[in-house]
């Protein structure tokens, strides 16, 4: 299984809505990871996580919650985001010690909010 | 800090022909990874081949395959018999190794590949 899992494929909320991302993976990597992507520009970093804890957060406003409840998946909790988020989020996991190997993507979550 | 420059956005080559993609970075490490993604149409972003700064031989895949210069900082990808399904964004990517844990992939901004049939 060489698959990283992301829920929901599309998500449109509004302003004031509370949703959530989830990711998951059983490749047993211990490094996932959130990218958040506009439109014809490359992946931004948004945070790290290493070992279910939280080793970088790229000055990502509050808004944006992430949390590691296990090996195996990764959330990315959402509340009172603003137009500008509307973008691509796309999850990523890989081994933490032989960084020569690849990350792994899944396919991303459309978000629009309105 | 690294950092990676793509600096052609766009490109075009004719199918079955041969193109390449440049790409050069900077950092003052002497070891690090190299990488070029691919994110076609569907979203995911895809491994195309890998290069560790530590081997002289240029890595090859199939009909990927590099020229890494690294005195020059230059990781270029050459396509061979290009294919409709190779129409995608690329990106070129770097990675530290000595941050272990708190390692991430820097990416160049991308260049938009077509493939004229």
């Amino acid at each position: 299984d060489t698959e990283v899992t992301q829920t929901p494929k599309h998500l449109v909320m509004g302003m004031t809505n509370k949703k959530s991302l989830k990711c998951e993976q059983h490749m047993g990597h211990r490094a996932m990871y959130w990218y958040k992507q506009k439109a014809k520009k490359p992946p931004e970093l948004m945070f790290v996580y290493s070992y279910e804890k939280l080793s970088i957060n790229e000055s990502v406003p509050s808004r944006f919650s992430p949390e590691c409840p296990n090996s195996s998946l990764l959330n990315l909790h959402l509340h009172a985001l603003q137009p500008e988020d509307s973008a691509l989020y796309l999850c990523a996991s890989s081994q933490v010690l032989r960084l020569n190997t690849e990350a792994f993507f899944g396919q991303g979550t459309r978000l629009t909010v309105v | 800090a690294q950092t990676v420059t793509q600096s052609q956005p766009e490109m075009s080559v004719q199918e079955a022909e041969t193109v390449t993609l440049s790409c050069t970075y900077d950092t003052s490490e002497s070891d690090y990874y190299l990488f070029w993604y691919k994110q076609p149409p569907s979203r995911q972003m895809i491994l195309v081949i890998r290069q560790e700064a530590y081997k002289q031989q240029n890595a090859t895949e199939n009909r990927f395959s590099v020229n890494f210069q690294k005195a020059a900082k230059s990781f270029s990808l050459k396509i061979s018999d290009s294919q409709l399904g190779d129409a995608a964004m690329y990106f070129c990517a770097y990675r530290d190794i000595y941050t272990g844990a708190n390692s991430k992939l820097t990416f160049g901004k991308g260049i938009t590949l077509s493939v004229r049939p």
